[in-house]
């Protein structure tokens, strides 16, 4: 069984403060990594992805994986309470034709 | 560009009665994946269309069934409802290249109540 981990939280963080969401799969053999940001009633919103090893930058979030530990986190910097919503971790497993979802990790930035 | 568009946006239909949810893929993709959420979970994959055949399918009953026509729009059929039917659909289209190469991303999806 093919398994993708969050947790569920909720976590609080400060206005303009790094938030830290982080993420563990269960298979070596996962190709592709994704972020996706949930509003409440609202569909998923594709804003990371991530295939190799190490870091990967875009504005104010930073996608980071770790294939050896199967583990991949997002960090958003500058918190924003317009950031506050379900974040989404979902693993393209070698082979599938499907990505495998966490149940999300709900962020609430305090103003 | 146009992205991908779900209809309906809200339906409420009753146990034992028969659905229908469409999408339209973004231009230029010939691949559509359906996804199932519900409250409180991540989405969940039902199956995948590619070039009008099924490409792949979850751990989903043969009530949920699709089609794919020749435009690369999708339909999701749902026969006989279950109250756990409840949940947001969500379609997402994808580019030619598949698996790694295709971020997907999904249409605003359909809220499909069942009493």
């Amino acid at each position: 069984q093919k398994e993708v981990e969050q947790n569920s939280g909720p976590l609080s963080v400060p206005e303009g403060a790094i938030a830290s969401l982080n993420c563990t799969y269960s298979d070596r053999g996962s190709q592709s990594f994704f972020w996706y940001r949930q509003y409440s009633g609202k569909s998923p919103e594709l804003i990371m992805f991530i295939y190799s090893n190490g870091d990967k930058e875009d504005g104010r979030f930073t996608a980071q994986l770790n294939k050896a530990s199967q583990y991949v986190s997002l960090l958003i910097r500058d918190s924003q309470p317009s950031d506050s919503a379900t974040y989404l971790c979902a693993v393209n497993f070698f082979g599938n034709e499907k990505l495998t979802f966490g149940t999300g990790t709900r962020l609430t930035i305090i103003p | 560009e146009t992205g991908v568009t779900q209809s309906p946006t809200h339906l409420i239909k009753t146990r034992g009665q028969q659905v229908t949810l469409r999408c339209s893929s973004q231009s230029g993709h010939n691949t559509v994946s359906w996804y199932q959420q519900a409250l409180g979970q991540g989405p969940q994959f039902i199956f995948q269309y590619y070039r009008e055949e099924e490409n792949g399918r979850g751990n989903f009953p043969p009530r949920f069934s699709g089609l794919q026509f020749p435009n690369y729009s999708s339909e999701l059929n749902v026969n006989a409802l279950e109250l756990d039917d409840s949940a947001l659909y969500l379609c997402a289209s994808s580019a030619p290249a598949k698996g790694r190469d295709s971020p997907l991303h999904f249409g605003n999806g359909t809220r499909l109540t069942v009493t």
